[in-house]
């Protein structure tokens, strides 16, 4: 069965550090999202990404955010100098419609713990 | 206040009991998502829906748009599905807001 992969599985860094999460969505979708949790919250949304650009995002995604689909496959997000609330866990998901037509498929996770 | 509320937040019960989780939500919505989020993290995409009522084996979702209310429902409820359960309401086209979960445990 397809399924979205997601590297590190967990990564630790020093504050200030910059880090780039990656994400291999399902080889036909279309669509595609990074959630967070923080420890012991809900999940909360991010960004979703279609046809090369971001299609929304939080307010959480500020200009320390951003992604990238460089090169067809992989999809990343990299957070440019990271503050100790950065600490999460970090869905990447993708679905081959938009999320309110279609499935969510999301990967395992990353765990960003920033020191 | 949360836009999208569940209930209960932790539910324990035994093996074989029927189960429920609800979700209301304040927002207007296009669909909504159930989800299971195992005891490691990941997530996993139960059912969506936008009217009416879903199946699939022992899971059944339903949702009343008008009440702004949705139930997730377990039939003979097994150790396995302990987890937490996660319902998501989508705003607009693509942001999904998820509720905080409810952790159910399944004693055998």
């Amino acid at each position: 069965e397809p399924e979205v992969t997601q590297t590190p599985s967990h990564q630790v860094t020093q504050m200030g550090q910059e880090v780039i999460l990656r994400c291999v969505p399902i080889s036909n979708h279309l669509y595609f999202y990074w959630y967070r949790q923080i420890l012991g919250q809900k999940v909360e949304f991010l960004v979703s990404f279609y046809n090369n650009e971001i299609s929304e995002k939080s307010e959480i995604f500020d200009d320390q955010f951003s992604v990238e689909r460089p090169d067809g496959s992989n999809f990343t997000l990299k957070i440019r100098s990271t503050k100790l609330e950065d600490s999460a866990m970090y869905f990447c998901a993708s679905s081959g419609d938009r999320a309110h037509t279609g499935e969510l498929f999301f990967g395992e996770g990353s765990r960003l713990t920033v020191l | 206040k949360n836009e999208v509320e569940q209930s209960p937040q932790n539910l324990t019960a035994q093996e074989g009991e029927f189960i429920t989780i609800n979700c209301s939500y304040s927002v207007g919505i296009s669909a909504l998502h159930w989800l299971q989020q195992h005891p490691g993290g990941g997530i996993v995409s139960l059912f969506m829906l936008s009217s009416g009522k879903k199946k699939h084996g022992r899971l059944i979702a339903t949702i009343n748009i008008q009440e702004k209310h949705s139930s997730l429902h377990i039939t003979a409820s097994h150790p396995r599905d302990s987890a937490v359960y996660i319902c998501a309401v989508l705003q607009g086209a693509q942001k999904l807001v998820f509720g905080q979960g409810t952790r159910l445990t399944i004693n055998p």
